[in-house]
């Protein structure tokens, strides 16, 4: 059975701040994996999404990386802003239709 | 391009009473999904539709839950009779296709039900 985790749970760093925010899946047969943003009270937005034949993308500031083998997925967010405060789920897709969702992560970039 | 449309965007109800909720996908999206999510975890997949057909409602409680796709467009999600756990935000979505390169997952802004 397929389980995404992502640690930390929550996390508090200062404007411009580079950081990176990880995800882990159990089962390395997966075809993409996607990044969304949830801010409070509103649905997800899709920020970027990697094929699993893919080793990274990139959007702006975001930089999304995959490394299947080893069942990981980081993504990079380059000089940290406070409208990037918002949670932020990964999720996976594994074929049969299944999308599977990580629990998040919550950032607070600090003015 | 209008978004994925969701209503109401809260309800509050007894337990025991029912509910519906309402979602509109993009224009031309065949597979449209039905999402709970609880406070602080992420979303639980409960029905998928491929057009107006089931392809996956394995998580869906269907004692209670009940969802449809009339004509492979819009979508209701009923819950009869509703529990206290079931207190959640409810998030439709919508993609192209179920293949790996159109799946991009697009949200409404979600159904937010609180059970009292």
């Amino acid at each position: 059975k397929q389980e995404v985790t992502q640690i930390p749970a929550a996390l508090s760093v200062p404007e411009g701040e580079n950081l990176v925010l990880n995800c882990s899946f159990t089962d390395s047969a997966i075809y993409n994996l996607q990044w969304f943003r949830q801010d409070p009270g509103k649905g997800l937005t899709s920020l970027l999404l990697i094929q699993s034949s893919q080793r990274e993308q990139t959007s702006g500031r975001l930089n999304a990386s995959l490394d299947k083998s080893s069942g990981r997925s980081t993504l990079y967010i380059a000089a940290s802003q406070p409208g990037d405060s918002a949670t932020y789920l990964c999720a996976v897709y594994t074929g049969g239709f299944k999308t599977i969702f990580g629990a998040g992560t919550r950032l607070f970039v600090k003015a | 391009e209008a978004g994925v449309a969701q209503s109401p965007r809260y309800k509050i109800i007894e337990k025991r009473q029912s509910v519906a909720f309402w979602c509109n996908p993009i224009s031309g999206h065949a597979t449209l999904y039905w999402y709970q999510q609880i406070l602080g975890q992420g979303p639980k997949l409960l029905i998928q539709f491929q057009n107006n057909g089931v392809v996956d409602d394995s998580q869906l409680p269907k004692d209670r839950f009940s969802a449809e796709r009339l004509k492979g467009v819009d979508s209701t999600l009923k819950i009869q009779p509703a529990k206290l756990e079931d207190s959640a935000v409810y998030l439709c979505a919508s993609s192209l296709g179920s293949g790996t390169h159109r799946n991009t997952i697009y949200f409404g802004e979600g159904s937010w039900l609180t059970v009292v």
